[in-house]
């Protein structure tokens, strides 16, 4: 099984600051036969369901914000948002849709500070 | 409007059995992979199961092989979750999601999600 590791497990910025969240995955999510990474990004708000906001590690789903960006290749992924809105604050999850069991990370918590 | 609708959740014994559905609605359903997905109170996502579009391919985490069964009935536009030998730690919302058959595979729909209790 492919184990997703994110860091921080908790974050605190400033409103209009970036944020930046990162997602380290153990087997390479890059498949060779169409040069993508299989790694998404998702939002949780409070007693919500997750939110696709990226895929393919750096496209971002029609109708999210473009403060939120991703990159990354391989092992090693980014999200960033590049200026919190108060409505940002959520617990965020990378996930390698590669292979079954198609893992998430453990999670992080964005907060205002 | 593109719809995932979660039922069927509640409150079952150790060992007891609970059949959830997935009613999907707005879209073509017999053209997507779909999965079902759980988040244990206060912890993280988990993926449980997934079933390719006509049904014929399934996939189950480890902690639920044997023990839970996913299902599609495509004319009633309708995903399943047959839940058996339920235990104490499959206690979460369960959510179902779409995969998204335009390219980029990832769960680009979910519904609202149901909760399993187990608990004697």
């Amino acid at each position: 099984d492919i184990v997703m590791t994110q860091s921080p497990d908790s974050l605190a910025v400033s409103l209009g600051e970036r944020a930046t969240i990162n997602c380290k995955s153990s087997h390479s999510l890059l498949l060779g036969s169409d040069n993508e990474n299989y790694l998404a990004w998702y939002q949780q708000k409070p007693g919500q369901p997750p939110k696709l906001l990226i895929y393919w590690a750096s496209t971002r789903k029609p109708g999210v914000p473009d403060r939120f960006s991703g990159s990354g290749s391989g092992t090693d992924f980014t999200l960033t948002i590049s200026s919190l809105q108060a409505e940002d604050v959520a617990v965020y999850y990378c996930q390698e849709y590669y292979n079954t069991p198609y893992n998430f990370g453990q999670g992080t918590k964005l907060e205002i500070k | 409007e593109v719809q995932l609708v979660e039922s069927g959740g509640g409150l079952v014994q150790p060992g007891g059995s609970l059949r959830l559905s997935c009613a999907a609605s707005g879209f073509t359903f017999s053209g997507h992979w779909m999965h079902w997905v759980r988040q244990a109170p206060g912890q993280g996502l988990v993926w449980v199961s997934r079933i390719n579009d006509d049904g014929t391919g399934k996939a189950y985490v480890d902690s639920v092989e044997g023990r839970f069964t996913v299902s599609r009935d495509n004319a009633k536009s309708t995903l399943y979750l047959e839940m058996n030998s339920l235990r104490a730690e499959d206690t979460a919302v369960y959510y179902c999601a779409r995969r998204d058959a335009s390219g980029s595979y990832a769960f680009d729909i979910w519904g609202e999600g149901t909760m399993v209790t187990v608990s004697s």
